[in-house]
């Protein structure tokens, strides 16, 4: 079985400071770790994916991930928040082993706020 | 890059009537595609998940006569609700995969509401 856990439900941020998301899995092979951002009404647009290779991942907007494998940790990260960044962010795994199941699994979301 | 499109956006419909949803690849050939439902303010749930020319696969608890899902091509998958009631109102989302292991790119999304 696989699953993500992102701990926090808001992250408040002042724009130009630099901001984290969290993100934690369990899968029982190899992760595909992935950061998705939804605007309201709208759907999933990709940030970034680590599938291996470098642990500091770049993404989309100015983004970036870093995974441990020893923490089981992907954490969404951005040097300097801007306001438009505030949405809501979903941190999604697919176990690599697990050939039988292809679909992602989402962790709950973390809504991150930037405040002017 | 890939894209995906959902159609319509929106809808509102009445009660015990069915409504279908339309996912389609636009610039790539899906041989899988996934439906996802999400609540207000939660995260998304996978629903089922569809290859081109077989039956999908449904996820436990989610009920198949009321959701059917048929995947004709390889651009084209659609949701079909059932009956539907208001507890079915929701966010569908559908993703498409160009192949087993590949990266999959999302729909816009549906706004299902039911009166």
């Amino acid at each position: 079985a696989q699953s993500v856990a992102q701990p926090e439900d808001q992250v408040n941020v002042a724009e130009g400071n630099p901001l984290t998301v969290k993100c934690t899995y369990s899968v029982s092979g190899n992760p595909y770790l992935f950061w998705y951002v939804q605007y309201p009404n709208r759907g999933l647009q990709f940030l970034l994916k680590y599938i291996t290779g470098d642990n500091l991942v770049k993404g989309s907007y100015g983004f970036e991930a870093e995974f441990n494998k020893s923490q089981t940790s992907f954490h969404l990260k951005k040097p300097s928040a801007l306001v438009s960044d505030s949405a809501l962010y979903f941190c999604a795994v697919r176990d690599l082993e697990d050939t039988g199941r292809r679909a992602l699994t989402f962790g709950s979301g973390t809504r991150l706020q930037v405040q002017p | 890059g890939a894209v995906v499109s959902q159609h319509p956006s929106r809808v509102i419909c009445k009660s015990g009537t069915s409504v279908k949803i339309e996912c389609r690849s636009l610039d790539f050939q899906a041989t899988t595609m996934f439906w996802y439902r999400q609540f207000p303010k939660q995260s998304l749930m996978l629903m089922a998940t569809s290859n081109e020319g077989s039956k999908a696969t449904y996820e436990q608890g989610v009920e198949k006569d009321k959701f059917l899902i048929n995947h004709a091509s390889l651009t084209l998958s659609t949701l079909t609700v059932t009956s539907a009631h208001p507890e079915d109102s929701s966010f569908y989302i559908c993703s498409a995969s160009e192949g087993g292991g590949g990266e999959q790119f999302f729909g816009p999304g549906t706004r299902l509401t039911v009166l």
